[in-house]
């Protein structure tokens, strides 16, 4: 079956300081992958998808970046934390392809705040 | 720029009674997902629709596909405190592998 990891759980930062969030998937491959934001009991807001290794999309200009070293793994980055970067981040994970069947599963999620 | 509108945004209910969610776009989906979320945890997968028109049911959730796969509906049949929590409804842009989620409906089930 597959799995979804994050880490870390919980992150406090300061203002300008760097930002690496990690995302891995196990037990399958040539996933999409996808990293959203979430506000307080809100909905979610895409930051970036991809659909293969070093192969990124961004849906949103801001200071965040992310990358795809390996097939099964995604990062979201950034060089300079802003206070408006506080929030929840969610990686999921949907099978490689198109089909309208492809369903989306996310991670345990990372609460992040810049202080 | 798509948009899926949810409605309501807040419900507070009593155990027992029945309720509906709605999830509304003037965009076309290739399929639709509703998922429930908890505090801190990641949004969990409760079903997919695919069809246009297409009802599918989960025990006491119902959950319907307009028939442009325009919007979608989720009932619930006598409430229970478990069914607390934020649901969301997301449509999977058509050519595309974008999601794009709705704006939450947060439910609470009162004892």
């Amino acid at each position: 079956s597959q799995t979804i990891h994050q880490w870390p759980a919980t992150l406090v930062q300061p203002v300008g300081s760097p930002l690496s969030l990690e995302c891995t998937v196990e037990g399958t491959s040539n996933p999409n992958l996808y990293w959203y934001r979430q506000a307080a009991g809100r909905g979610l807001q895409l930051l970036f998808y991809s659909v293969g290794i070093g192969q990124i999309s961004s849906e949103v200009p801001q200071n965040l970046s992310a990358s795809r070293p390996q097939d099964r793994q995604f990062i979201l980055s950034s060089k300079k934390l802003l206070l408006s970067d506080s929030g929840f981040y969610l990686c999921a994970w949907s099978s490689g392809g198109r089909f309208a069947y492809n369903e989306q599963f996310f991670g345990p999620g990372t609460r992040l705040t810049v202080l | 720029t798509q948009l899926l509108e949810q409605s309501p945004q807040f419900l507070s209910i009593q155990e027992g009674e029945n309720l509906t969610v709605y999830c509304n776009s003037s965009s076309v989906f290739s399929s639709l997902q509703w998922y429930r979320q908890e505090p801190g945890e990641g949004p969990v997968l409760l079903v997919t629709v695919v069809t246009g028109g297409e009802v599918k049911k989960l025990k006491r959730l119902t959950f319907q596909f307009g028939d442009a796969r325009k919007d979608s509906s989720l009932h619930i049949t006598a409430a229970q405190p478990g069914d607390t929590g934020l649901y969301l409804c997301a449509g999977l842009t058509s050519g595309t592998y974008k999601y794009i989620f709705g704006t939450g409906t947060r439910l609470k089930v009162l004892a």
